[in-house]
């Protein structure tokens, strides 16, 4: 079992509409939680971090945690179409010096 | 400009060759990574280095030794090349604990034939 699970995508979005992410993890004792985007042929780019139950807003972005089921989600409204990337969800636990496990990815694709 | 360095960009490299895969950080983090990326498996970790000096194995280190004789540098050395290689490397760097994420290198492309 994978320890940062993702669904591969891809997700088709409207533009204009809301894209919504999850990623669930299996160890309970994470403390820190991110989100990184990546387009095609690039490196990944850090857009949201999350630490404490609940949300977490930057402009377009809403990042969501829920440490009892184990799951952390992020929004974007008002998607455009230079959001279409592969979101990674990132996940790191206080016993592992800060050694990030990552998911697999979500592709995202916004059409106009 | 603070951030990562990583070269080459690109290389095509034959089988049974050795080759070292750069990185430098400028930003003066203590912890410093290297990851594979391939399709469908997402990123894996080689290895790792938690402060100068020191070295651990990630989840994938078979193939694969680094060093780190400064806080700084954190090169990736292939001793002997085999195809199953062929991956997009990125290297990465944080402050000690990983708590704000990571900083990535922009990656090399290696192509093992």
């Amino acid at each position: 079992q994978k320890e940062v699970e993702q669904n591969s995508g891809p997700l088709s979005v409207p533009e204009g509409a809301i894209a919504s992410l999850n990623c669930t993890y299996s160890d309970r004792v994470s403390q820190s939680f991110f989100w990184y985007r990546q387009y095609s042929g690039k490196s990944p780019e850090l857009i949201m971090s999350i630490y404490s139950n609940g949300d977490k807003e930057d402009g377009r972005f809403t990042a969501q945690l829920n440490k009892a089921s184990q799951y952390v989600s992020l929004l974007i409204r008002d998607s455009q179409p230079s959001d279409s990337a592969t979101y990674l969800c990132a996940v790191a636990s206080t016993d592992s010096w800060g050694k990030l496990q990552f998911g697999a990815g979500t592709q995202v694709v916004v059409t106009p | 400009i603070a951030g990562i360095t990583q070269a080459p960009t690109s290389q095509i490299l034959a089988a049974g060759r050795r080759m070292t895969l750069r990185c430098t950080q400028d930003m003066r983090h203590n912890a410093m990574y290297w990851y594979r990326q391939d399709l469908g498996l997402g990123l894996r970790l080689i290895h790792y280095s938690n402060t100068a000096g020191t070295t651990g194995k990630g989840e994938v280190p078979d193939g694969y030794s680094v060093s780190r004789a400064n806080t700084d540098d954190f090169p990736l050395t292939l001793a002997s090349a085999v195809p199953s290689q062929t991956s997009v490397y990125f290297c990465a760097s944080s402050e000690t604990g990983g708590r704000r994420g990571y900083t990535f290198g922009s990656g090399t492309r290696l192509t093992v034939v």
